[in-house]
């Protein structure tokens, strides 16, 4: 089983949607949460990040970290058609020491918007 | 700044072959990263480096991969001989490890095909 599992989609949806992305992990340790955008071709950007559990908004984008049930979650409000991409979701366990950077990934969800 | 800076961006090559891919970094971030990505495994870290230093190589995969710092802003990862299922993308990230919760800034990545 992997540490960190997400449903690889792919995933279209019409202009303006909710988007929903989430990913599960098995790992009690992860204490940092990431979201990343991959665009075709080009490396993934951090566009979210949360510390333990709870809530973040940012604009459009909404990350929710439920450390009970090991599940993390991406929304996206008023989707468009430039949110098309593949959101890596990414854990690691803790900012310093020799576990510091190393992230541990989901496969990707692509997310296709249509206008 | 320019960014994470990977060269070749493509390269196709023939099974027993010697690969060289080489990352300059950010300037001013003290961690490198090397990752793979194929569709199969994901995102997978190789090896990292803290002040030109490798700190853990635990993800490269075996002996015919190796990875080198000499300064602050240039690396290489090596490849020989090359396989075919060495074929991903390979993709160089650079940090800055302090006061922050490690935000990786990733290359466009080198799309390395072994014939």
């Amino acid at each position: 089983q992997k540490e960190v599992e997400q449903d690889p989609g792919p995933l279209s949806v019409p202009e303006g949607a909710i988007v929903s992305l989430n990913c599960t992990y098995s790992n009690s340790a992860f204490q940092y949460f990431m979201w990343y955008r991959q665009y075709s071709r080009k490396g993934p950007e951090l566009l979210m990040y949360t510390y333990s559990s709870g809530n973040k908004e940012d604009g459009r984008f909404t990350a929710q970290v439920d450390k009970s049930s090991k599940y993390i979650s991406l929304f996206i409000r008023d989707s468009q058609p430039s949110d098309s991409a593949t959101y890596l979701c990414a854990m690691s366990y803790r900012a310093g020491g020799t576990s510091y950077g190393k992230l541990t990934f989901g496969q990707g969800t692509i997310l296709t918007v249509h206008p | 700044d320019a960014g994470v800076i990977q060269s070749p961006r493509h390269e196709v090559t023939e099974m027993g072959q010697e690969v060289t891919l080489r990352c300059k970094p950010i300037s001013g971030h003290d961690y490198l990263f090397w990752y793979r990505q194929t569709m199969m495994r994901g995102l997978e870290l190789l090896i990292y480096f803290n002040n030109n230093v490798p700190i853990d190589d635990s993800g490269m995969p075996e002996d015919r991969f190796s990875a080198k710092m000499p300064n602050a802003s240039f690396s290489t990862l090596k490849i020989q001989p090359s396989e075919p299922r060495d074929s991903a993308v390979y993709f160089c990230a650079s940090s800055f490890g302090r006061g922050n919760t490690g935000e990786l800034f990733f290359g466009e990545g080198s799309r390395l095909t072994v014939l």
